[in-house]
């Protein structure tokens, strides 16, 4: 079984320009979420999708981040403009679900750094 | 407001002995706990869970512990193998949203 594919793998980006995240989930899985995890933190979730719905975007920055997931399948986050404090791996996780007990499968993360 | 915590950033054990890696909650709401292991340039990947209504699970070489009155959950390694050496962290659940803490960095020497 294919995990979570993520593209790039790194960016490096100058601040106030914009960037691209990509991300394939697990097939099958309805739910993906996307998480920052910054150097020396653990990963937070930044927003949460059951098929093409937004669950949660609550800690979503929202007037510089956004995300969408067409077709309840691939899913894009994009920062458009970044800031220095966006410097970060962005992981992307998928599960079957989404309730208490279901497993999240990780991505490798996009690696950011925001000169 | 970090509701999971790791104290302990690194932890170095001998090969065969036995890892023990904590982690401390302070929202009593959660109901679901899981251990994740990371090796570097790559994403985390399950460990082991426990759900909130059992105090120990065990697979294989790993075993979680779950004290609900001290907030506090540990993960056993035996016997810890070289291979073990990564970055553990520790969540919690209420609901969907997974609450990590910030890791402790394992090291296993031969």
């Amino acid at each position: 079984e294919a995990g979570v594919a993520q593209s790039p793998r790194y960016k490096i980006i100058e601040k106030r320009q914009s960037v691209a995240f990509w991300c394939n989930p697990i097939s099958g899985h309805a739910t993906l979420y996307w998480y920052q995890q910054i150097l020396g933190q653990g990963p937070k979730l930044l927003i949460q999708f059951q098929n093409n719905g937004v669950v949660d975007d609550s800690q979503l920055p929202k007037d510089r981040f956004s995300a969408e997931r067409l077709k309840g399948v691939d899913s894009t986050l994009k920062i458009q403009p970044a800031k220095l404090e966006d410097s970060a791996v962005y992981l992307c996780a998928s599960s079957l679900w989404g309730d208490y007990t279901d497993t999240q499968y990780f991505g490798p993360g996009t690696r950011l750094t925001v000169l | 407001d970090q509701q999971v915590k790791q104290n302990s950033p690194s932890l170095s054990v001998q090969e065969g002995r036995i890892s023990i890696l904590n982690c401390d909650y302070t929202n009593s709401m959660f109901d679901y706990f899981l251990w994740y292991k990371k090796y570097p340039a790559e994403g985390p990947t399950f460990l082991i869970s426990i759900s909130s209504i059992k105090d120990k699970n065990e697979d294989g070489r790993f075993t979680v512990f779950l004290n609900k009155s001290a907030k506090h959950l540990s993960l056993h390694i035996v016997p810890s193998q070289p291979g073990d050496s990564a970055v553990y962290f520790c969540a919690a659940k209420r609901g969907y949203a997974l609450n990590f803490g910030k890791g402790t960095s394992l090291l296993v020497t031969p």
